[in-house]
């Protein structure tokens, strides 16, 4: 079976200053990992994914993850936050081979950064 | 591209009371879905279907249903509205299901109450 947790349900940040959101996983195969953002009153959108290789994903927004194995995580991360980076923010993953096709979506984390 | 589109953005039922949310989406994607997001609950899945001419429950079906009319379109039917079911639901596609590296491509959701 495949899950995801999110052990922060907010993180707040000072504008400038370095942000991660954590996300652990446990998969019985290989891990699909995605993040997503929410902005208010709108869907969640895509921002990076991890599929296999280098296990720091760059993407959208300035946004990176770090893929760590031993510590079944993939925490997000950005060098420097902005006030408009607050959102919320979901972790999700897929279990491949032998998992479900549906990924599994964590509870998601409010990040909220202060000017 | 629109991407995916959803009708209604609001509505407010009276308990008892039937409607259907309306899903397209123009990415020739061939699989679908359905969530629901509650507040401390994160994205549940509702329905899916996984390519046109099929559909399969989720996490949580029971007072759901619903019709993958094309490859566009997925429609949710809710037959006799209960306060429960208030909540925001999005709609989703993604390239195929069981494409374990396609991301999920999301709706704005539709902003349901029920009285």
């Amino acid at each position: 079976a495949q899950s995801v947790a999110q052990p922060e349900d907010q993180v707040n940040v000072a504008e400038g200053n370095p942000l991660t959101v954590k996300c652990t996983y446990s998969v019985s195969g290989n891990p699909y990992l995605f993040w997503y953002v929410q902005y208010p009153n709108r869907g969640l959108q895509f921002l990076l994914k991890y599929i296999t290789g280098d296990n720091l994903v760059k993407g959208s927004y300035g946004f990176e993850a770090e893929f760590n194995k031993s510590q079944t995580s993939f925490h997000l991360k950005k060098p420097s936050a902005l006030v408009s980076d607050s959102a919320l923010y979901f972790c999700a993953v897929r279990d491949s081979p032998g998992g479900s096709y549906i990924p599994t979506f964590g509870r998601g984390t409010s990040l909220i950064v202060h000017p | 591209n629109a991407g995916v589109t959803q009708t209604p953005k609001f509505q407010v039922l009276k308990t008892g009371q039937s409607m259907t949310l309306q899903c397209a989406q123009d990415m020739n994607h061939n699989s679908m879905y359905w969530y629901r997001q509650d507040p401390g609950m994160g994205l549940r899945l509702i329905y899916y279907s996984a390519s046109e001419g099929t559909t399969d429950k989720g996490e949580v079906p029971n007072g759901y249903n619903v019709s993958r009319l094309n490859k566009r379109e997925f429609s949710l039917r809710l037959e006799s509205a209960a306060p429960s079911q208030t909540s925001v639901y999005f709609c989703a596609s993604s390239v195929d299901w069981s494409s374990y590296n396609s991301p999920l491509h999301f709706g704005n959701g539709t902003r349901l109450t029920v009285t």
